[in-house]
Parts: C-alpha cells; sequence; structure tokens
C-alpha cells in the first residue's frame, strides 16, 4: 500500500528566508509525485509535479522540488519565501490503479511567514 | 473557461437531512471525483468517475452517493446527514493531473 508522511505540520519562517518542506513516500512500485498548495478559503493548485526524467523539478512561484528514489522523497524548497506563500502544502503521489489515476495525499504542511 | 466549479459554497444542515452537491467541469475530462478534507488528515477520495455513467467507490465512500449521468457533471448526495460529515468538499476532474474545484463547506449541526 502506498502511503505519504508529511514530516511537519507547521512551518513557521520569517520572510526571504528559505524554506524545505519533507515529504517521504512509501511504494514498491514507481509512482508520480506532486505538491499542491491551497491558500485560505481556495481550492487546491498544482505546485509542481514529477513524472520522469530529471530529477530536479522546478514549478511555479519559484519552488522546487527533488525526486530521491533511494530515500523515497520529495521534498519541496524555495530559497527566499515571501509573506504570499503563505499556504498549507500537500505532497501527494500518483499510480494509475483501478481505471483512474489514484491520488494519495500528505496530511498537509501549514507553511507562515512571518515579516 | 470556468475550469472546475462547485455549487454551493457553503451549506448548514441540520442531522438526518439530505443534500446534493453539484461539480461542473468544462475542461471535457474523462475522469471527476470527490474529496473531502479535514484538519490532519490531508484530502481522502469518496467516489470516483471514469467516465459518464460509471461511478466507483473511494477511499471513505459510507454515508454518500454519486451520479454521472452527464460527462460535465458529477454530483454528491448525502441522504441523511450527520455531524461527522462537517468538513469541505472538494471536486476534481483530470486528464494526466487533476484540477480541484474551490469547495464547499459543509457543517451538519
Amino acid at each position: 500500500a502506498q502511503s505519504v508522511t508529511q514530516l511537519d505540520s507547521q512551518v513557521p519562517v520569517f520572510e526571504e528566508a528559505p524554506v524545505e518542506l519533507r515529504c517521504n513516500y512509501s511504494s514498491s512500485v514507481s509512482v508520480y509525485l506532486f505538491w499542491y498548495v491551497q491558500y485560505p478559503n481556495q481550492g487546491l493548485q498544482l505546485l509542481l509535479k514529477y513524472l520522469s526524467g530529471s530529477t530536479l523539478v522546478k514549478g511555479i512561484n519559484g519552488f522546487e522540488a527533488e525526486f530521491n528514489k533511494s530515500q523515497t522523497s520529495f521534498h519541496l524548497r524555495k530559497p527566499s519565501v515571501h509573506i504570499s506563500d503563505t499556504a498549507e502544502y500537500f505532497c501527494a503521489v500518483s499510480r494509475y490503479s483501478g481505471g483512474y489515476n489514484k491520488l494519495i495525499f500528505g496530511a498537509g504542511t501549514r507553511l507562515a511567514v512571518h515579516p | 473557461n470556468a475550469g472546475v466549479t462547485q455549487t454551493p459554497k457553503f451549506r448548514v444542515l441540520k442531522t438526518g437531512q439530505s443534500m446534493t452537491l453539484l461539480c461542473a467541469q468544462d475542461m471535457n475530462h474523462e475522469y471527476m471525483y470527490w474529496y473531502r478534507q479535514d484538519p490532519g488528515m490531508g484530502l481522502r477520495l469518496i467516489h470516483y468517475s471514469v467516465g459518464e455513467g460509471t461511478t466507483a467507490k473511494g477511499e471513505v465512500p459510507d454515508g454518500y452517493n454519486v451520479s454521472r449521468l452527464k460527462k460535465q457533471n458529477f454530483l454528491l448526495g448525502l441522504e441523511s446527514a450527520a455531524p461527522s460529515q462537517t468538513s469541505v468538499y472538494f471536486c476534481a476532474t483530470s486528464y494526466n493531473e487533476q484540477f480541484f474545484g474551490p469547495g464547499t463547506r459543509l457543517t451538519v449541526l
């Protein structure tokens, strides 16, 4: 069975500081990996995705993530955060199963950027 | 091009009442999904559909029913609402990646 673990439920950080949001997954087969962002009172928006190829994936708003197969991790990073990055971030894995692309979400990490 | 829309945005029900949540998409996607989001639990799949006229159970289907009579619409029904169904409900559609609606916040008293 697949699972996704987001190691931090909350991450406080000051504006312009770097940030890393950690995600580990368990799977015995190849997976696709995603990071979604949810701003307050909104739906989820795709930040970036890993399907294959280069292990360093760049997304929107200056975020990037690195797929590490040996450590089964897909950590999200940004070198300098803004107040507007305050949101909840979800890591997800996808595998084609039962006729559809099944998405398994982590519990989420709440990023709070302080001035 | 509205993408994925959900109706209503907010709703308060009393225990035992019924309601239907509507999801509509204009992206011509075959796959549609209903999730619920609860604090500390991420999103959990309730039901999904791989095409018009087909539906299937997800991870937490009990207490919900769905219908996909038209390709662009996916309805989520609660026949007899319970306080445990207080949650935020998200609809999504996909071709390769999933696109999410803005959510419906449901409170069951």
